[in-house]
């Protein structure tokens, strides 16, 4: 969706490196997410945020961490990368105003470690 | 959430519908079925969802038995960029963590 975009949409890294995954959207949705995706498995959830001051651990939030710098803009750092950190890097937002609160997503970010 | 069974892979022949099915037998009141695809290692996309009443968008119809414990996406015209792995889902509202299983691949042929 045009409306979410991530950088960079790959990067290959080294071990112990600090990187960052950016996300902005124009969506005006005030929920954001980050989720990982394995080789041929369903998506992880890694922080999500439900507004700039509401940031929450999702399932795999260990080695991650997260910044809401605006509302539109949601960003994930890996502080010390390790090569299982290897993955398709996926964020989506949200519309707490929607009752059903549908998810939409970016286009991801491949990111591999060496 | 109720969890959700689909084929693991199917065919169309393009410019035809597709059928896709999803059984969620043990879906609750409250839960929504949801129809996300994903092409080749890009986003997932978001395609429709509905409670109860079949809905219908500018990418496919969703039409839900009245018991609730199965449904079918239909997209109506399947072209070659259609192809995708698509992903039946049943969450209740405001279940912020969407889970996809294994979902069905679908292959549109020429």
């Amino acid at each position: 969706d045009a409306d979410v975009t991530q950088t960079p949409r790959n990067r290959i890294t080294k071990t112990g490196k600090r990187i960052m995954l950016e996300c902005s959207q124009t969506k005006g949705h005030d929920r954001m997410y980050w989720y990982r995706q394995d080789p041929g498995l369903g998506l992880q959830l890694i922080y999500y945020s439900f507004d700039v001051k509401d940031i929450n651990k999702g399932e795999i939030s260990d080695g991650y961490s997260v910044s809401r710098q605006a509302q539109a803009k949601f960003s994930l750092s890996l502080e010390s990368a390790i090569p299982n950190q290897t993955a398709l890097y996926f964020c989506a937002t949200s519309d707490s105003g929607e009752y059903t609160d549908t998810q939409y997503f970016g286009p991801g970010t491949r990111l591999t470690v060496l | 959430d109720a969890k959700t069974t689909q084929p693991t892979s199917m065919d169309c022949a393009e410019g035809r519908a597709a059928n896709l099915p999803c059984n969620h037998s043990t879906i609750s009141g409250n839960e929504y079925v949801y129809w996300y695809r994903q092409i080749h290692s890009q986003g997932p996309q978001y395609i429709i969802h509905g409670l109860k009443n079949n809905e219908t968008n500018e990418m496919a119809s969703l039409i839900i038995t009245e018991d609730r414990k199965s449904s079918t996406l239909i997209l109506p015209h399947a072209t070659l960029r259609d192809t995708a792995v698509y992903y039946c889902i049943v969450r209740v509202p405001y279940d912020y963590k969407l889970s996809f299983g294994a979902g069905t691949t679908v292959t549109v042929r020429a």
